[in-house]
């Protein structure tokens, strides 16, 4: 079975501090992972996916196989990166699995 | 390009009656999925559609709940005999291309309330 666990429901942080959403992942062959956000009142966006290998808006995550993880990482957090980050899981069928969000809070 | 649109934006029915819910893609987009968010629960995949073919429905209640994606018009969810458990947000989102292959965007969503 496929399963997306995000551990932590909220996080807080200061402003300029590092921060990091977990994501570990269940998934018997090679998936593809995505972070969506959803920032205050606005709809539910990507935010970056394993594949790309891209940094968007300072955030990095590593795909790590070994652990099955897809952690989400920024170096300074800011203000403007309060949301609810989402960690999703897509696989071989057409089915897409999202873990429960975290609520990121990054304190002034 | 307006974005994925979905009405009503909130929806109260009474015990039994039916609800109706409408997503419009985004222009182009052929692939429209449906997710339901019941409270303190992530986003859980509900079916996927292209045009007039429901493609995977595995995520949806085998009774009260339907999909379709017809040619012309919205993609409708519909829920016939609502009960209080099914009192939640729901969401569709349309990609391009099938899920994982491209981004899915998502629309403001649907809170059905069931009294």
């Amino acid at each position: 079975a496929q399963r997306v666990t995000q551990p932590e429901k909220l996080l807080s942080v200061f402003k300029g501090a590092p921060v990091e959403l977990k994501c570990n992942y269940s998934y018997s062959g090679s998936p593809e992972l995505f972070w969506y956000v959803q920032y205050s009142r606005q709809r539910l966006q990507l935010l970056l996916r394993h594949i790309s290998r891209e940094s968007i808006k300072g955030f990095t995550a590593d795909l790590n196989k070994g652990e099955t993880s897809f952690h989400l990482k920024k170096p300074f957090a800011q203000e403007e990166d309060s949301a609810m980050y989402y960690c999703a899981l897509s696989g071989s069928g057409n089915q897409f699995y999202f873990g429960t969000g975290t609520s990121l809070t990054v304190i002034p | 390009n307006a974005g994925v649109m979905q009405n009503p934006r909130h929806l109260v029915r009474r015990r039994g009656q039916e609800a109706r819910l409408r997503c419009s893609p985004m222009k182009g987009h052929s692939h429209v999925y449906w997710y339901r968010q019941l409270p303190e629960e992530g986003l859980k995949f509900m079916v996927y559609l292209q045009k007039e073919n429901i493609i995977d429905e595995s995520g949806m209640p085998k009774e009260r709940f339907s999909a379709e994606f017809p040619k012309e018009g919205p993609s409708i969810l519909r829920i016939q005999q609502v009960v209080r458990g099914d009192s939640a947000a729901y969401f569709c989102a349309s990609s391009p291309d099938p899920a994982g292959k491209s981004e899915q965007y998502f629309g403001p969503g649907t809170r059905l309330t069931v009294t």
